[in-house]
């Protein structure tokens, strides 16, 4: 069973430092992986997907790597920004015919201004 | 922009009345999801379509159940809700062999009284 640990469970910074967070995953199987972003009381938006033959994605201020063999993801925020406070959720999709996206828990970002 | 909208965005029912959220997408995925997210907690998967397909997770109670209409509608109904169901209940949709991830609505917070 496919079992997703996100680290820290909370982090909190000054603006302006670079960050990264970090997304392990037992069944290295997987079709791809997806990092998203969870505003309080919100739904989730998607911040990266990287497919499993992929290494790594960037957009603009965050940058995701996929290491399979190893079973860890990371997220790197450049620069960070109060405005970048939120929870981040990694999730992993087995593919084939399991349909299911198997999420971490996440980890709570706090960014002072 | 092509989406995914739940309605309403938060419902309040009474212990044991039936209550329906609803989702529409225009991505035209061919997979629609529910989850359930309990505060700080992962979304947990409920059931899925796979087109006209259902799917249902096997620890989901009976107490939910789930409509898909047509491709573009989702409903969740919850039969009796009690206090433990208050949370917040996420549609997400995919399509299934084409990588594009998952995309998330912005979620119904439900309260039961």
């Amino acid at each position: 069973k496919q079992e997703v640990t996100q680290i820290p469970a909370a982090l909190s910074v000054p603006e302006g430092e670079n960050l990264v967070l970090n997304c392990s995953f037992t069944d290295s199987a997987i079709y791809n992986l997806q990092w998203f972003r969870q505003d309080p009381g919100k739904g989730l938006t998607s911040l990266l997907l990287i497919q499993s033959s992929q290494r790594e994605q960037t957009s603009g201020r965050l940058n995701a790597s996929l290491d399979k063999s190893s079973g860890r993801s990371t997220l790197y925020i450049a620069a960070s920004q109060p405005g970048d406070s939120a929870t981040y959720l990694c999730a992993v999709w087995e593919g084939g015919s399991n349909y299911k996206l198997t999420f971490g828990k996440g980890t709570l970002l706090t960014v002072n201004p | 922009d092509a989406m995914v909208i739940q309605n309403p965005r938060y419902q309040v029912t009474q212990f044991g009345k039936p209550v329906t959220l609803s989702c529409s997408q225009t991505l035209n995925h061919n997979v629609m999801y529910w989850y359930q997210q309990k505060s700080s907690q992962a979304p947990k998967l409920l059931f899925h379509y796979y087109d006209k397909d259902f799917n249902n997770e096997a620890d989901t109670p009976d107490n939910f159940q789930s409509r898909r209409p047509n491709t573009s509608f989702c409903f969740l109904d919850i039969r009796s809700p009690g206090l433990g169901d208050a949370a917040m209940y996420l549609c997400a949709t995919s399509m299934l062999g084409r990588g594009y991830g998952y995309t998330f609505g912005s979620g119904t917070r439900l309260t039961v009284v």
